[in-house]
């Protein structure tokens, strides 16, 4: 297995703009989470799913934050509109509950820069 | 409410010298303990687990439910033990990961 995958790897946008990030858990895994990643801030949870539902997002800053599930193996987080302040590197991760869900694989992250 | 805490945000070492990150934690149920590493601009790794009680990288953590403290402890530092640690905890029904703020460790020659 490659692991999770994230897509883009980089980011550039300006404010305003709409960004969308992707992400590909690893096969069987049936919790997938989004972390943002700030200096200020360090490691923050946005979002987790199990099984494509959405469990908790009291995580996500605001509207403008918002993402989907599709399918087991798909999900996007969307930022609409996007401001500077969004500068960061998102983190998806997955884990599996019936082997250890409290262990979680992260993907390289998305390195957004909103100028 | 679960909470991890990493006192230090910098620790800076000599090669060859111990290094200990601390991390204590604070939750009521039966905890499962990690440390995550982070090394300069890639994924977090899984380092240890407390439950696997095992050794990586010449690393150790013990979990210490008294001192709700799950250190992590490194007899002789590399330089390329240089990262960003971080202590996460999970506990409980809703399967997250509570993650510390991170200690970045610098391992100097």
């Amino acid at each position: 297995d490659a692991g999770v995958i994230q897509s883009p790897r980089h980011e550039v946008t300006e404010m305003g703009q709409e960004v969308t990030l992707r992400c590909k858990p690893i096969s069987g895994h049936d919790y997938l989470f989004w972390y943002r990643q700030t200096m200020m801030r360090g490691l923050e949870l946005l979002i987790y799913f199990n099984n494509n539902v959405p469990i908790d997002d009291s995580g996500m800053p605001e509207d403008r934050f918002s993402a989907k599930m599709p399918n087991a193996s798909f999900s996007t987080l969307k930022i609409q509109p996007s401001e500077p302040r969004d500068s960061a590197v998102y983190f998806c991760a997955s884990s599996s509950a019936p082997t250890g869900h409290y262990e979680q694989y992260f993907g390289p992250g998305t390195r957004l820069t909103v100028t | 409410a679960q909470r991890v805490t990493q006192p230090e945000k910098l620790l800076s070492v000599f090669k060859g010298a111990p290094v200990e990150l601390k991390c204590n934690y604070s939750y009521s149920g039966s905890p499962e303990l990690f440390w995550y590493v982070q090394y300069s601009r890639q994924r977090l790794q899984l380092l240890l687990r407390h439950i696997s009680r095992e050794s990586i990288k010449g690393f150790t953590a013990d979990l210490n439910k008294g001192e709700t403290s799950f250190h992590l402890k490194k007899p002789f530092a590399q330089e390329e033990d240089s990262a960003m640690y971080y202590c996460a905890l999970g506990g409980g029904s809703n399967y997250k990961l509570t993650f510390g703020k991170g200690t970045l460790l610098t391992v100097n020659p």
